[in-house]
């Protein structure tokens, strides 16, 4: 089975611009779960999706939002970027629930100037 | 106190010695524990899962669960210079049904 793919790899944005994010999970995986990893605060819980259904959500503010498509595919997006949204994006997908065992993808890597 | 705590490191030890990383939990009702390896600059990568108390093998690798003392951790055994990466430990998060991550372990493993 192909892995979790996600695009674009990398990402230069501006202050303000806003940004959106793919995902695809492994073929047969229903739920997708984002992740913002930082090098002071590790990986953060952004969203979980089901179903096309945001089944969970983490602390996060409003600018940060996702969607599921009908064949799992997902995307997020961050409006109103600022210079502290610079991270490493990571979307998992896992069979069920997103307490399941998780399968990452390669991430997208982005800098805000 | 954090929901789920690793020791930052760096963790360092010979090539061939046995390596042991800790993680401690705080939620009880977690059911669910996984091992995940990230190298620097890629993504995690699961190396075990975990779910009954006591110990899984799988290969130079044994993670060990003990849930009254909300410890789990993770042995690599024969130690290479090839184990050298961030040792993430992630537990289920109860109530909140969500996985919910430790900061990392960084292991260097010196030839």
């Amino acid at each position: 089975k192909a892995g979790v793919t996600q695009t674009p790899r990398y990402l230069i944005k501006t202050r303000g611009q806003q940004v959106t994010l793919s995902c695809s999970p492994i073929s047969g995986h229903r739920s997708v779960s984002w992740y913002q990893q930082t090098p002071g605060q590790g990986l953060q819980f952004l969203f979980e999706y089901f179903s096309e259904t945001q089944r969970n959500k983490g602390n996060f503010p409003g600018r940060f939002s996702g969607r599921q498509f009908s064949n799992s595919r997902s995307e997020m997006n961050v409006s109103t970027l600022e210079l502290g949204d610079s991270a490493l994006y990571l979307c998992a997908s896992s069979a069920d629930r997103g307490t399941d065992t998780q399968y990452f993808g390669p991430g997208t890597r982005l800098t805000v100037l | 106190q954090k929901e789920v705590e690793q020791n930052s490191g760096p963790l360092s030890v010979p090539e061939g010695a046995i390596a042991s990383l800790n993680c401690t939990y705080s939620d009880r009702g977690s059911q669910s524990f996984f091992w995940y390896r990230q190298y620097s600059g890629k993504s995690p990568e699961l190396i075990m899962s975990i779910y009954s108390n006591g110990d899984k093998e799988d290969g130079r690798f044994t993670a060990q669960l003990n849930k009254a003392s909300q410890y789990v951790s993770l042995l690599i055994r024969d130690s290479q210079p090839s184990d050298s990466a961030t040792y993430l430990c992630a537990v289920e998060g109860g109530a909140t049904n969500k996985l919910i991550f430790g900061t990392g372990t960084l292991l260097a493993v010196q030839p």
